[in-house]
């Protein structure tokens, strides 16, 4: 099955600063990349995806680009606020082969630094 | 519209004890599944179901049972508790029958096992 790897586990930046998060994948097949973000004792909300035949996206300040020759993907956060503080997590699936299950990767905690 | 619904919020369990996760949606959506989120562990998948009467397993399925008789209702039963189910449940629902669209979550059902 797909196994998705985030880095890092923990990330803090000063405010304004921009943030990274990086994963990758195992299944070559894999063809919609989620990003959610967690707020604490809150539920996971998608922020942003892409899709395979798309190599990157944009909403505001949030930016998703997409590797699909290296299997990884990562999202990039710019001029960093005090609420973008959260977990983030990546997913990855491979609808089209018959696949219905979403991996996730294990997350990584943003702490924004006023 | 609620969105998902999950109850109760909190529950205490002994071991060995049975019951019920209860997950509602009223969007029309096609997709359901269940996630486990553990400290460190990210959301893993339980079970999924792609339309009413449609059941399958993800990555943790042991210890755990599904149905889905109608569209609006995925209920997750624990067959008897153990403290390794200590953990908080995510219901999430998407509009078609695959992972490859924006997942709704539930606010969670957070769950201890004495």
């Amino acid at each position: 099955g797909e196994n998705v790897e985030q880095h890092p586990s923990t990330l803090s930046v000063q405010e304004g600063d921009s943030a990274v998060i990086k994963c990758t994948y195992s299944d070559s097949a894999s063809n919609y990349f989620p990003w959610y973000k967690q707020e604490l004792g809150k539920r996971p909300q998608l922020i942003i995806d892409i899709r395979s035949n798309v190599g990157e996206k944009k909403d505001q300040r949030i930016a998703v680009t997409l590797n699909k020759t290296a299997k990884h993907f990562s999202l990039h956060i710019t001029e960093t606020q005090p609420e973008d503080s959260a977990v983030y997590f990546c997913a990855a699936t491979n609808s089209g082969a018959g696949s219905y299950q979403l991996t996730f990767g294990k997350g990584t905690k943003l702490s924004v630094i006023p | 519209n609620a969105g998902v619904t999950q109850t109760p919020k909190f529950q205490v369990l002994k071991t060995g004890q049975s019951m019920t996760l209860q997950c509602a949606q009223d969007m029309n959506h096609e997709y359901m599944s269940w996630y486990r989120q553990d400290p460190g562990m990210g959301l893993r998948l339980i079970h999924y179901s792609v339309g009413a009467g449609i059941t399958d397993q993800g990555e943790v399925p042991n210890g755990y049972n599904v149905s889905r008789s109608t569209t609006e209702d995925f209920p997750l039963r624990l067959l008897s508790a153990a403290p390794s189910q200590t953990s908080v449940y995510f219901c999430a629902s998407s509009y078609q029958g695959g992972p490859d669209q924006p997942q709704h979550f539930g606010d969670g059902t957070r769950l201890s096992i004495l």
